[in-house]
């Protein structure tokens, strides 16, 4: 399985700011996602990332407000931008995973927008 | 679209066995996967079922009806770190992408 690191592993931001969210993989991957998963809930697709491309968004999400890149085959970026106390949650990225045709998630980035 | 449904809360004792089904309605389905999330922690990858029958990981195994949009993880020998929500999700056709349901909160009491 893939070892996937994030970074920040948790912040505090104040509303109107914005953060950026790094996605570290130790192996090249086509595939990353990009999650949000609101406390005590399921988690929800917020955009496919593959390299070389722009990044695909799911519905209800869109890219001035959750920027994506993703330079190469092992790192991904996601921001989060001019935030407001609905976007506290925590962020999760995710790898394809081909042999068992799923996904690896990394630990997730807590956020609390104040 | 796809939705998913499993039972939000089960209850079972230590040493026993609990089944958390999962029905899903998809237009594009590829397979079924599930995750185990213990709070504060990130999903952690259990298994997956591409074909129908069962899987068996050791103390987990994962069961899955194509033909009835069905599917289903069995714990056996529940120990108490089995406390965790467990999440089934659907591999969408061709592109790894997970659709995931809302969740099932499983609590073992001694």
């Amino acid at each position: 399985s893939a070892v996937i690191s994030q970074k920040p592993s948790r912040d505090i931001c104040q509303r109107g700011t914005s953060l950026t969210i790094q996605c570290q993989v130790d192996s090249q991957v086509t595939m990353m996602f990009w999650y949000r998963q609101q406390p005590g809930q399921s988690l929800t697709l917020i955009a496919t990332a593959n390299q070389g491309s722009e990044a695909t968004y799911e519905s209800g999400f869109v890219i001035d407000k959750f920027p994506i890149s993703r330079p190469n085959l092992t790192f991904s970026t996601l921001t989060v931008s001019n935030m407001s106390p609905e976007d506290s949650s925590i962020y999760l990225c995710s790898v394809e995973a081909r042999s068992e045709e799923t996904q690896y998630f990394g630990p997730g980035t807590r956020l609390l927008v104040l | 679209g796809q939705s998913l449904e499993q039972p939000s809360e089960v209850t079972a004792v230590e040493g026993a066995i609990v089944q958390i089904n999962c029905t899903y309605q998809t237009s594009g389905f590829y397979g079924l996967s599930w995750y185990q999330q213990h709070d504060g922690g990130a999903p952690t990858f259990l298994s997956y079922n591409a074909l129908d029958g069962l899987e068996e990981t050791g103390r987990f195994s994962s069961f899955l009806s194509r033909s009835d949009s069905y599917g289903y993880l069995l714990l056996q020998e529940l120990q108490m770190k089995d406390s965790a929500s467990y999440f089934c999700a659907v591999v969408g056709a061709g592109s790894y992408q997970l659709t995931f349901g809302k969740g099932t909160k499983l609590s073992v009491i001694p």
